[in-house]
């Protein structure tokens, strides 16, 4: 069975202090790995995706990569509106077209 | 362009009734999903429809759920009998295709209520 493991579950971070949330992953077969934002009683908004180790793509100030068997989403010098719960989701050839979601990393950037 | 939209965005009910509960994907997109969101655990997918197919309907968890996608556009999920247990943010996302390389664009969900 598919399986996405997210940590830290919670983070708070100063403006300014860079961190890395990480997303691990158990699947049979990895076509692509999504990283969303949820901001409180809104749906996911897309970040970014990954097909294959070794990829990054980057956005303002975050940062993602892909091993064979985990993502980092790299967050640099952070300002409060980078909170939100990130999600990381996993799209595999054992799951057909669904996604396969972690729980999330709730992320508070305070001044 | 418009995305994803979903009505009602707050939906209380009571124990017993039946919901119905509406997605508008982006125009052109031929793949539909819905997912569960419940307090504290990820998104937990329910179906999909693509195109003209028959829906994968593998995560639907009980036989009180069923889905419908009319026209190849607008979709209603219905939960007949609600349960407490059915108290989630309901939401919905649609992509080009359901190839892994179209990403899923959500709405903005529908929050249901089981009193």
């Amino acid at each position: 069975e598919d399986q996405v493991t997210q940590s830290p579950e919670a983070l708070r971070l100063q403006e300014g202090e860079s961190s890395s949330l990480n997303c691990s992953y158990t699947v049979s077969g990895l076509r692509g790995l999504f990283w969303y934002r949820q901001d409180p009683g809104k749906g996911p908004e897309f970040l970014f995706t990954l097909y294959s180790a070794g990829e990054e793509k980057e956005k303002e100030r975050l940062k993602a990569t892909l091993t064979k068997k985990e993502s980092f989403l790299h967050i640099t010098a952070p300002k409060p509106e980078d909170s939100a719960t990130y999600l990381c989701a996993v799209h595999t050839t054992g799951t057909a077209s669904k996604l396969t979601f972690g729980t999330g990393t709730r992320l508070q950037v305070t001044l | 362009g418009a995305g994803v939209s979903q009505s009602p965005s707050n939906k209380v009910t009571e124990k017993g009734k039946d919901v119905e509960l509406r997605c508008d994907p982006i125009s052109g997109h031929t793949a539909l999903y819905w997912y569960r969101q419940s307090l504290g655990q990820g998104l937990e997918f329910l179906i999909y429809f693509q195109g003209n197919s028959a829906p994968d309907k593998s995560g639907l968890p009980s036989d009180r759920f069923s889905a419908e996608r009319t026209g190849g556009s607008v979709s209603t999920l219905t939960i007949q009998r609600t349960q407490q247990e059915d108290s989630a943010v309901y939401l919905c996302a649609s992509s080009l295709t359901t190839k892994s390389t179209d990403t899923q664009y959500f709405g903005p969900g529908t929050r249901l209520t089981v009193l």
